[in-house]
């Protein structure tokens, strides 16, 4: 079965610097790949994904996230964070016949 | 209401209690999910539901009971819980089962077993 890793548990970025968030998955063939973002008290929203074709995708709220197969890896990024952007954010993996499965999250502060 | 909905958003409850969590999509979707969301861990998934009908069970204890009566509105019947089961519990539906579809998630209930 799929699995999903995402090494870093906390994260701190200032309001404006650029930010990548790390995921890393584990499956034999292509993967389906998202990223959700949970706000406090909320459940998770989801920021992009990824099936097949360009391997950088964009999604809302101005990140993108790229697909390395070489990798098994599909990093988020944003080039410039907001404060609102202060959140916990779940990689996810979609597998053939398989439900998705996510990470344990990266919780993301922005400091001023 | 739109989107997914659960209630309550929050619940205290005894060992010896029994409640039910609820969820409601007004989506349209086919399939929907419960799960559990643990401090520092992955989201587990409890129970998957297709057009009504329980199509995973992930070695979920049975003090915790699924309950779908039709594709819009899911239940978790609880009863006898212990400590550990404090967490928040989501639920989430897609159009249909699988891999392709993006999942919608509720707000989450938050439970504590005293």
């Amino acid at each position: 079965a799929q699995s999903v890793t995402q090494p870093d548990i906390h994260i701190t970025v200032s309001e404006g610097a650029s930010l990548e968030l790390r995921c890393n998955y584990s499956y034999g063939a292509t993967p389906y790949l998202f990223w959700y973002v949970q706000s406090p008290g909320q459940g998770l929203q989801l920021l992009l994904k990824y099936f097949s074709g360009d391997t950088l995708v964009q999604g809302i709220k101005g990140f993108e996230a790229e697909f390395k197969r070489s990798q098994s890896s599909f990093n988020l990024r944003k080039p410039s964070v907001h404060w609102s952007d202060a959140a916990e954010y779940f990689c996810a993996v979609g597998a053939w016949n398989n439900d998705m499965r996510f990470g344990a999250g990266t919780r993301l502060t922005v400091k001023p | 209401e739109t989107g997914v909905t659960q209630t309550p958003r929050h619940l205290v409850m005894g060992m010896t209690n029994k409640k039910s969590l609820k969820c409601e999509q007004h989506l349209g979707h086919n399939a929907m999910y419960w799960y559990k969301q643990s401090a520092k861990k992955p989201l587990e998934l409890m129970f998957v539901y297709s057009l009504e009908e329980r199509v995973e069970n992930n070695s979920v204890p049975s003090r915790f009971s699924p309950e779908c009566p039709n594709s819009s509105h899911l239940f978790l019947h609880l009863h006898t819980l212990q400590p550990e089961d404090s967490a928040l519990y989501l639920c989430a539906s897609s159009q249909e089962r699988g891999q392709f579809y993006e999942q919608y998630f509720g707000p989450g209930t938050r439970l504590t077993v005293t």
